[in-house]
C-alpha cells in the first residue's frame, strides 16, 4: 500500500475554501485515491475517490495531477460542521484493507 | 439512503470476559470489514471477511478474536477473553467490492475494566 503524508492540522472560518494536499510518492499504476472524513465518535465516511485529473461531487473535488504523485481535496464554503479528521488513502483493485493514517485535522471557525 | 448499524453502541465489560459486538450491514454488499479505533489513535484494521470466510486480517487479529456471518443479514465480532488494551471503539464496515467505497457503521464503545 502506498504511504500518504498530509497535514496534521488546518484552521479555516466560515464560507472559506479548504484544501488538504496529500503526497503518495509510491503510489501504483492501479492505485485509487479516495479521501474519507469523520467526526468525534463517529464511523469514517466516504467523501469522494478519483484515479486522476479532477473529480467533483456535491461534497468535495479532488484534483490529481498528471504524476499522481499528490492529491488535493477541496471543500468549497466550509461550514462548522464541517469541522472533522480528513483521511486520504491510497489503495488498488486488490486491497480488502483500508489503512488510515493520522489524518489532517480541520477546524473551522466562526 | 442505506446504512451499516451496528448493537450495542456501549458495552462495558470485565477482563477475561467475553464480548460479541454485532453489525448488520448493508443488504447488497459482499464484503464485510472490522476495524477498531484506540482513543486518540487512528483506525485500525482487524479483519475482512467474504464469501463466508475470512479474506484478510492484521496482527491484531489473534486468537482471541472471531468473525461469524450467522445468518444472512448479521455480522459479528466475538472476543473471546477481553484484555483492558482492547477498549477502543469497534466500526464494521461494508462494501460492495475490493475497490469500492466501504460505508461504516457508527460503532461500538467498548470499555474492558
Amino acid at each position: 500500500l502506498a504511504k500518504t503524508t498530509q497535514p496534521i492540522s488546518m484552521d479555516s472560518y466560515e464560507g472559506q475554501e479548504v484544501n488538504i494536499t496529500c503526497s503518495h510518492n509510491n503510489i501504483a499504476t492501479n492505485d485509487y485515491i479516495t479521501w474519507y472524513q469523520q467526526f468525534p465518535s463517529q464511523g469514517p465516511r466516504f467523501i469522494i475517490q478519483g484515479y486522476k485529473t479532477k473529480v467533483t461531487n456535491e461534497v468535495a473535488s479532488l484534483f490529481i495531477p498528471a504524476d499522481r504523485k499528490s492529491s488535493t481535496l477541496s471543500l468549497p464554503r466550509v461550514s462548522l460542521s464541517d469541522t472533522a479528521v480528513y483521511y486520504c488513502l491510497v489503495g488498488g483493485t486488490n486491497d480488502y484493507k483500508l489503512s488510515f493514517g493520522a489524518g489532517t485535522t480541520v477546524t473551522v471557525r466562526a | 439512503e442505506p446504512e451499516v448499524t451496528q448493537t450495542p453502541s456501549h458495552q462495558v465489560t470485565q477482563m477475561g470476559q467475553e464480548v460479541i459486538l454485532r453489525c448488520v450491514p448493508i443488504s447488497n454488499h459482499l464484503y464485510f470489514y472490522w476495524y477498531r479505533q484506540i482513543l486518540g489513535q487512528k483506525v485500525e484494521f482487524l479483519v475482512s471477511f467474504y464469501n463466508n470466510e475470512i479474506s484478510e486480517k492484521s496482527e491484531i487479529f489473534d486468537d482471541q478474536f472471531s468473525v461469524e456471518r450467522p445468518d444472512g443479514s448479521n455480522f459479528t465480532l466475538k472476543i473471546r477473553s477481553t484484555k483492558l488494551e482492547d477498549s477502543a471503539m469497534y466500526f464494521c464496515a461494508s462494501g460492495q467490492g475490493e475497490k469500492e467505497t466501504q460505508y461504516f457503521g457508527p460503532g461500538t464503545r467498548l470499555l474492558v475494566l
